[in-house]
């Protein structure tokens, strides 16, 4: 159970677009369809933008979506906004029902 | 209104034992799967551990396996978390979440309860 890779930091300005990656293995991001991506602002609990790789909850911006190529997962979000400041988790289902998360992107909107 | 409200959390001595519960409403409890989530301090969230509709199916975090043990009463909407030989690295703010409808994302949070492994 190791944790899935994302960049310790990404930054961009208002109205531009940003990738978080997330890396993991054939053992967890690259075989099963389940990754899911969580917004934290601090003090706040922790908020669902993506499940299952690519879909949104009802109420989440179409400014954030998700794709899968092997056994890395991204997040994009597109005209960034001030409240977009926070930071930024990847997970995986990983077998025998475990689960495991990425060590967390801070998105800095400059 | 969906709601998961953490409680039991306190300041306890390495080796010691604590148990968090988490009360569930608005929801139908039982329909859904669960999960403990924990961040120690300065660190990024952890997946601990999670169960089941019926409890048939858990899970376990390496980092706590054989020292935590979750659970459910489905008859009382509630989720647990079994700690024991609690060492100063279980430090962290633990949140129970819900599994979404039909997904393996977790909809759902509580607002978190804080542990404090320390002599």
């Amino acid at each position: 159970q190791s944790a899935l890779t994302q960049p310790r930091s990404v930054s961009g300005s208002p109205g531009q677009s940003v990738t978080i990656s997330c890396t993991g293995t054939a053992s967890d991001v690259g075989v099963f369809n389940h990754v899911s991506w969580y917004q934290h602002h601090p003090d706040k609990a922790p908020k669902l933008l993506l499940y299952d790789d690519t879909k949104r909850p009802s109420g989440v911006p179409d400014r954030f979506s998700g794709s899968k190529s092997g056994n890395t997962a991204s997040l994009t979000i597109s005209g960034l906004q001030d409240e977009d400041d926070a930071d930024y988790y990847c997970c995986s289902y990983a077998g025998s029902y475990t689960w495991v998360f990425g060590g967390g992107t801070k998105l800095t909107v400059l | 209104e969906v709601q998961l409200v953490e409680s039991g959390g306190g300041l306890v001595q390495p080796g010691r034992s604590l148990r968090l519960s988490c009360a569930a409403s608005g929801f139908t409890f039982d329909d859904y799967a669960m999960y403990w989530v924990r961040q120690a301090p300065g660190k990024g969230l952890e997946w601990v551990s999670g169960i089941s509709w019926n409890s048939g199916s858990i899970g376990y975090a390496d980092s706590v396996k054989g020292r935590f043990t979750i659970s459910r009463d489905n008859a009382k909407h509630s989720l647990y978390l079994q700690m024991s030989s609690l060492r100063p690295e279980d430090t962290a703010f633990y949140y129970c979440a819900k599994r979404g409808s039909g997904s393996y994302g977790m909809d759902v949070w509580g607002q978190g309860t804080t542990v404090t492994v320390s002599s």
